[in-house]
């Protein structure tokens, strides 16, 4: 049973590019969520998909965006690449939530994405 | 707004030594609580969960976490250190919207 795999690995794009970032969940989850972990600090929520929409987002700016497709696999899309963007950004998926969900997350391995 | 503070930025334990990683909380309603741990370059994995009930989560590796609501903490213990056990450890509250701390790194020394 594959756990959460995300890819590339590893990323490097200059300022303002465009980058996308695709992870595919756990089998049995349908809900994704995204995290960016900058070098030394904690996790934080970006957003988490669920039935292909948007359902919460974190104290991101719009540039940052997403898509879940109907296999639950999603993408995580940056424009306008800055340099604090720079960080490993996390997939996470978890359980059905229409059956009161697992509150527990999945961990992919990340993807370094180096802006320079 | 929900937050999770870990005053511990490292810590250095010796191997066989107990440990004790703090961590306080905010969050409006009946927290439920996270402690990950992750090693370099990996994803974050799940150590123990607290959501209701007993107040002492036993986790894996060893690992437990007690919740005292009147300190909002959320601690993590282990009687015996492991070289193995040198990672970051997160504590997160939260409920599919996660907010995590920013983390303890953990060395063990021989």
């Amino acid at each position: 049973d594959a756990g959460v795999t995300q890819s590339p690995t590893h990323l490097i794009k200059t300022r303002g590019q465009q980058v996308t970032l695709r992870c595919s969940p756990k089998s049995g989850h349908d809900t994704v969520s995204w995290y960016q972990q900058a070098l030394g600090q904690g996790p934080q929520f970006i957003f988490q998909y669920y039935e292909e929409e948007e359902r919460q987002r974190g104290n991101f700016p719009d540039r940052f965006s997403g898509h879940q497709f109907p296999n639950y696999s999603s993408e995580l899309n940056v424009n306008a690449l800055l340099l604090g963007d720079s960080a490993l950004y996390l997939c996470a998926s978890s359980g059905k939530i229409s059956r009161g969900g697992s509150e527990k997350l999945f961990f992919g391995s990340g993807t370094q994405l180096s802006v320079l | 707004a929900q937050s999770v503070t870990q005053p511990d930025i490292h810590i250095t334990v010796s191997e066989g030594a107990s440990l004790e990683l703090r961590c306080n909380y905010s969050y409006g309603a009946t927290p439920y609580l996270f402690w990950y741990v992750q090693s370099p370059g990996q994803g974050l994995q799940l150590l123990l969960k607290y959501f209701s009930g007993d107040t002492l989560v036993q986790g894996i590796k060893g690992f437990e976490a007690e919740f005292k609501r009147s300190q909002s903490s959320f601690n993590l213990r282990k009687p015996s250190v492991h070289w193995s056990d040198a990672a970051e450890y997160f504590c997160a509250v939260g409920y599919q919207k996660v907010t995590f701390g920013t983390g303890t790194k953990l060395q063990v020394i021989p």
